[in-house]
């Protein structure tokens, strides 16, 4: 089977930076991705490593260590529109791509 | 262009009446996928469509579900004999590339309440 973990909840203030960690156990596996999702809205594609390292874009970096199972989203410059759920996700494309998520990590910021 | 298109919005039914929910994919995707997200969870994966056929069904909590897209394109799904317990958001997403690809575009979805 597939599982991830990451924090239910995060806090941080504007301007801050954030770090969002996802562990994960799947039998094979094929790159991590990051989706956001506002409050009734549709996820959106945020980032996908496949690779070990990081991966910029803007003010959001993602990062990954497959010898530890192991990623983070990274958030710079925060603001209140950053507030939102962040899910990380692996995809098993034995099974046609289907995405195996975690349960989310709700980020607010804070004035 | 325009983006995946879900619906209705939201739909409110009764305890074991049938409903139908629909999916518009990005034009020429050919991979459409359903997933259910219940509050405060991540996105659960029910089916998956390569064109036309059902590639993987894994995810289908019973046969009270089904789900069809009979042209490759919009597609339905169907919930028999509704329980409360399938209140849920239904969330549609589509790829450009068999297999997902690297990203997928979700729909709004159809937040779906079982009275």
């Amino acid at each position: 089977g597939q599982s991830l973990e990451q924090p239910s909840e995060v806090t941080a203030v504007e301007g801050a930076i954030v770090q969002i960690n996802c562990t994960y156990q799947t039998s094979g596996f094929y790159g991590l991705s990051w989706y956001q999702q506002h409050d009734g809205g549709a996820p959106t594609f945020l980032s996908y490593n496949a690779l070990d390292g990081l991966e910029e874009t803007g003010r959001f970096s993602s990062f990954l260590s497959r010898s530890d199972s192991y990623g983070y989203l990274l958030l710079q410059e925060l603001q209140m529109k950053d507030s939102a759920s962040y899910f990380c996700a692996v995809r098993d494309p034995n099974q046609g791509g289907k995405l195996i998520f975690g349960q989310g990590t709700e980020l607010s910021v804070k004035p | 262009g325009a983006g995946v298109s879900q619906t209705p919005s939201n739909k409110v039914t009764e305890k074991g009446k049938y409903v139908e929910l629909r999916c518009d994919p990005i034009s020429g995707h050919t991979a459409l996928y359903w997933y259910r997200q219940s509050l405060g969870q991540g996105p659960e994966f029910l089916i998956y469509f390569q064109g036309t056929g059902a590639a993987d069904d894994s995810g289908l909590p019973n046969d009270r579900f089904f789900a069809v897209r009979p042209e490759g394109s919009v597609s339905t799904l169907k919930i028999q004999r509704t329980e409360r317990g399938d209140s849920a958001v239904y969330l549609c997403a589509s790829s450009s590339k068999a297999g997902g690809g690297n990203e997928q575009f979700f729909g709004p979805g159809t937040r779906l309440t079982v009275l």
